[in-house]
């Protein structure tokens, strides 16, 4: 079964600095995707940065990238420069593949980050 | 991006009554769309699959009768709460995904209370 694993349950960080958000998967699926989704008090679910299984390198967006070790099953999300807007939730997922068929995401249990100012 | 929508945003009912989500796909077709619940700080947990034109798949542990999911159109999947009661009250987020692996659309989620 696949499964996500998000160890830490807050970090905090100071304004401008990097930070590193982990995540760790499982899955006997030599397909996947890996995502990152940031979740305000709002609610809603603010889509970070995709890494395919196959994608040979990290995947970047803007200020976040992605640090894919597949070997080890892990995909952490590195943050730089960190704002006061980036306070939120932050989960981890897998794209869940059956039939060939794009599947639904399944969820690490989130990692709240604070960042001080 | 593509955009999906769900309304209410909110919404507040009392135990016993039936309540309806809606979940749209504004400009693109979806004939797959999932629900998901989320409880106050947990995480998003699969509910069920929504395919237009057939049943809904539902995950072990929900009841299918009580979370009552349609999909008529391919951009409307619904879902309605029965004889909701306090228990039922969490937050809840369709999502539809795109044609590449990478797309997952989520509407904005409706929170639900039932009092």
């Amino acid at each position: 079964a696949q499964k996500i694993t998000q160890t830490q349950p807050g970090m905090f960080v100071q304004e401008k600095e990097a930070v590193t958000l982990d995540c760790t998967y499982d899955t006997s699926d030599p397909s996947y995707g890996l995502f990152w989704y940031k979740q305000p008090s709002s609610g809603e679910m603010i889509f970070l940065i995709y890494q395919g299984s196959y994608d040979q390198q990290n995947a970047t967006e803007g200020r976040y990238s992605l640090n894919f070790q597949k070997a080890r099953k892990s995909a952490n999300l590195v943050i730089s420069a960190s704002q006061l807007g980036d306070s939120a939730m932050y989960f981890c997922a897998m794209s869940y593949n059956y039939g060939g068929s794009q599947g639904n995401l399944i969820f690490g249990k989130g990692t709240k980050l604070s960042v001080k100012p | 991006g593509a955009v999906v929508s769900q309304h209410p945003s909110w919404v507040i009912c009392k135990s016993g009554t039936s309540v309806k989500i809606e979940c749209r796909s504004l400009d693109f077709q979806a004939t797959t769309m999932f629900w998901y619940r989320q409880f106050p700080k947990q995480s998003l947990m699969l509910m069920a699959t929504s395919n237009e034109g057939s049943k809904a798949t539902y995950e072990q542990g929900v009841e299918k009768d009580k979370f009552l999911i349609n999909h008529a159109s391919l951009t409307l999947s619904t879902l309605t709460v029965t004889s909701a009661h306090p228990e039922d009250s969490s937050f809840y987020i369709c999502s539809a995904p795109g044609k590449q692996r990478r797309e997952q659309y989520f509407g904005p989620g409706t929170r639900l209370t039932v009092t």
